[in-house]
């Protein structure tokens, strides 16, 4: 099993629609937790840290589910600039400092007009 | 802040040749930075980590005398592909730990070996 699973996708969807993504880790003492973005050959960008209370930026809200081991990206009204690659990424360790990051594959998101 | 600048972002080179990549942190010391590699379609499959003053922690089948890792500096870390073979081909990105939570990676250097 990968460490850290997502649906490749592609996610093809109208501008203005809602889009969820989701992810499945599986070290249950991993304790950090992001969604990156990744355009065409480009590299990765933070686009927000992933919190067990669930976190809202702007448009784009992240839940984590620590019993079931999975995270998801919610993003709404959807803009042809948010056609990207959306990865998972999990931190297995934090106490022990600084640790490598666990990327999934990623989802890709075609954003038409 | 937390800036990586990462050089160079593409290069072809022959076969057999050697390459070098940098990473510089620019407004931070990286104590710590790690080194991926991207296939197309692919996730980034770590490496190695490198440590400041210290022998690279190098990833289960990365071959270590191919890949050679130098952290001479807080701010300076670099990748040495040698003896470069065509499936040596992909994106080389390095990424550095700014603090305990964060992340930042270089803009990537894509590398095609002909």
């Amino acid at each position: 099993r990968k460490e850290v699973e997502q649906d490749p996708g592609p996610f093809n969807v109208p501008e203005g629609a809602t889009v969820a993504f989701n992810c499945t880790y599986s070290n249950s003492a991993s304790q950090s937790f992001f969604w990156y973005r990744q355009d065409c050959r480009k590299e990765p960008k933070l686009l927000m840290s992933v919190y067990s209370s669930g976190n809202e930026d702007g448009r784009f809200t992240a839940q984590l589910n620590r019993a079931s081991q999975y995270i998801s990206l919610l993003i709404r009204d959807s803009k042809l600039s948010d056609s990207a690659t959306y990865l998972c990424v999990v931190n297995p360790i934090l106490n022990t400092g600084f640790q490598k990051l666990v990327f999934g594959t990623g989802t890709r998101l075609l954003v038409s007009p | 802040g937390a800036v990586v600048s990462q050089h160079p972002s593409w290069v072809i080179c022959k076969s057999g040749t050697s390459v070098k990549i940098e990473c510089r942190s620019l407004d931070f010391q990286a104590t710590t930075m790690f080194w991926y590699r991207q296939f197309p379609k692919q996730s980034l499959m770590l490496m190695a980590t490198s440590n400041e003053g210290s022998k690279a922690t190098y990833e289960q089948g990365v071959e270590k005398d191919k890949f050679l890792i130098n952290h001479a500096s807080l701010t300076l870390s670099t990748l040495t592909v040698t003896s470069a073979h065509p499936e040596d081909s992909s994106f080389y990105i390095c990424s550095a730990s700014f603090d305990i939570y964060g992340y930042t990676f270089g803009s990537g250097t894509r590398l095609t070996v002909v």
